[in-house]
């Protein structure tokens, strides 16, 4: 089974709306951590914002929020109001154990298109 | 600016060559990742090290290895080049083994296997 699935290979949202890319995940440990991923067109990867599997609240970061299900295993990222730059692929990850004991490895969607029409 | 960088940008060369991708991780990381991206395999982990030693290893071919330095930089090494090698190589660094542990990503090294 995949461990992380992102079902949307591309999205087209108008400039300003907020966009809601999807991430579902399947782990049995009890501990882990869900990371964003943004990779413009440049090739480089840029860290968007973490979810712990105990953190009782939604994280935020700025225009980024990651709507946070544990029960469903849904890890979400909503972008609000969005801008031409935010155009790239969206990688969503995991992250299985407790951080110090050699599971620091991400395993990553496959990722998701957006791009954002003026 | 991730603050990680890595060397050289891109590298072409041909099969059965060896090559060697550099990466400096972020000042006062311990732990150095090395992932690939390719088109058919997405990004895989291929191996990480912590303050010197090896921690994790992914799914790293036997052709390829790595090291990390006292310094902390790392170095990885990919011999008997295939045209499957042809991939986007990403070095990461991370704090300590504390925290949430996010990752920042070099800019990457292209390969091209010719």
């Amino acid at each position: 089974a995949q461990k992380i699935t992102q079902t949307q290979p591309g999205m087209f949202v108008q400039e300003k709306e907020a966009v809601t890319l999807d991430c579902t995940y399947d782990t049995s440990d009890p501990s882990y951590g869900l990371f964003w991923y943004k990779q413009p067109s440049s090739g480089e990867m840029i860290f968007l914002i973490y979810q712990g599997s105990y953190d009782q609240q939604n994280a935020t970061e700025g225009r980024y929020s990651l709507n946070f299900q544990k029960a469903r295993k849904s890890a979400n990222l909503v972008i609000s109001a969005s801008q031409l730059g935010d155009s790239a692929m969206y990688f969503c990850a995991m992250r299985e154990g407790r951080r110090g004991f050699g599971n620091e490895k991400l395993t990553f969607g496959t990722g998701t298109r957006l791009t954002i029409i003026p | 600016d991730s603050g990680v960088t890595q060397t050289p940008k891109h590298l072409i060369t041909a099969t059965g060559q060896r090559v060697t991708l550099r990466c400096s991780p972020r000042s006062g990381d311990l732990s150095v990742y090395w992932y690939q991206q390719s088109l058919d395999q997405g990004l895989q982990f291929l191996i990480q090290y912590y303050n010197g030693e090896e921690r994790a290893k992914g799914n790293i071919l036997e052709r390829f290895s790595a090291q990390q330095f006292p310094d902390l930089h790392s170095e990885l090494n990919l011999s008997s080049l295939e045209l499957g090698d042809s991939a986007l190589y990403f070095c990461a660094s991370s704090v300590g083994t504390s925290g949430s542990g996010e990752q920042y990503f070099g800019p990457g090294t292209r390969l091209t296997v010719t």
